[in-house]
């Protein structure tokens, strides 16, 4: 039980095109769902922590208006990084959390994707 | 601010051998520690989780100890594999947010 699933797991694009990463909760209903980014050899950062129905909340130094995030639905949060550029590439993972599941304190993390911008 | 550092940063040892990874915190708030592991270009693995009240949790040839007070857990390996090797992630769970503050990593490689 208590999966996350990331789509797409790779993806190339161009500078200046948008890319959507796609983060779904497969068994279970993920009220809150946070959003990492990962760049070579370096831990997770977090990005932004997103409610179902309601706005992100982004950390510090993060640009909303770069990463938008959706979280319209208790299995669905989309991360969509617009006008992309070369420094944009990174590995993007995402984790979501059940108030239901281990008091909804632990996080059940994706796969993750990572973005190349050419 | 929540800062998590993990000693030492890489570590390599022969098959067989017993290891120690460190993983300390500056805000001993917490309430919960995890252990990741992550494989090259892969996602992340849990491997142990300490609720804040717990001293230490074991699965298989891991043991993980937590030492709120003094900011410290360890996750010891016994027996190590080559097919441990693999990068070793800590975070505490800090917050209303549930926020998770990752540490700095210890890449692992366990030689034949």
């Amino acid at each position: 039980g208590a999966v996350v699933s990331q789509h797409p797991s790779w993806v190339i694009c161009k500078s200046g095109t948008s890319v959507k990463i796609e983060c779904r909760s497969l068994d279970f209903q993920a009220t809150t769902m946070f959003w990492y980014r990962q760049f070579p050899k370096q831990s997770l950062m977090l990005m932004a922590t997103s409610n179902e129905g309601s706005k992100a909340t982004y950390e510090q130094g993060v640009e909303k208006d770069k990463f938008l995030i959706n979280h319209a639905s208790l299995t669905l949060s989309t991360l969509t990084v617009t006008s992309a550029h070369p420094e944009d590439s990174s590995f993007y993972i995402c984790s979501a959390r059940d108030l239901k599941l281990m008091g909804g304190r632990t996080q059940y993390f994706g796969p993750g994707t990572r973005l190349l911008v050419l | 601010k929540q800062e998590v550092t993990q000693i030492p940063a890489a570590l390599s040892v022969p098959e067989g051998e017993n290891l120690v990874l460190n993983c300390s915190f500056t805000d001993s708030a917490i309430y919960n520690l995890q252990w990741f592991r992550q494989d090259p270009g892969k996602g992340l693995t849990s491997l142990l989780l300490i609720q804040s009240s717990q001293r230490e949790q074991t699965s298989g040839r891991l043991n993980a100890s937590l030492d709120k007070s003094s900011g410290r857990s360890t996750l010891y390996i016994a027996a190590s594999q080559p097919g441990d090797s693999a990068t070793y992630l800590c975070a505490v769970g800090t917050g209303t947010a549930s926020k998770l503050t990752f540490g700095t990593g210890t890449r692992l490689q366990v030689t034949l």
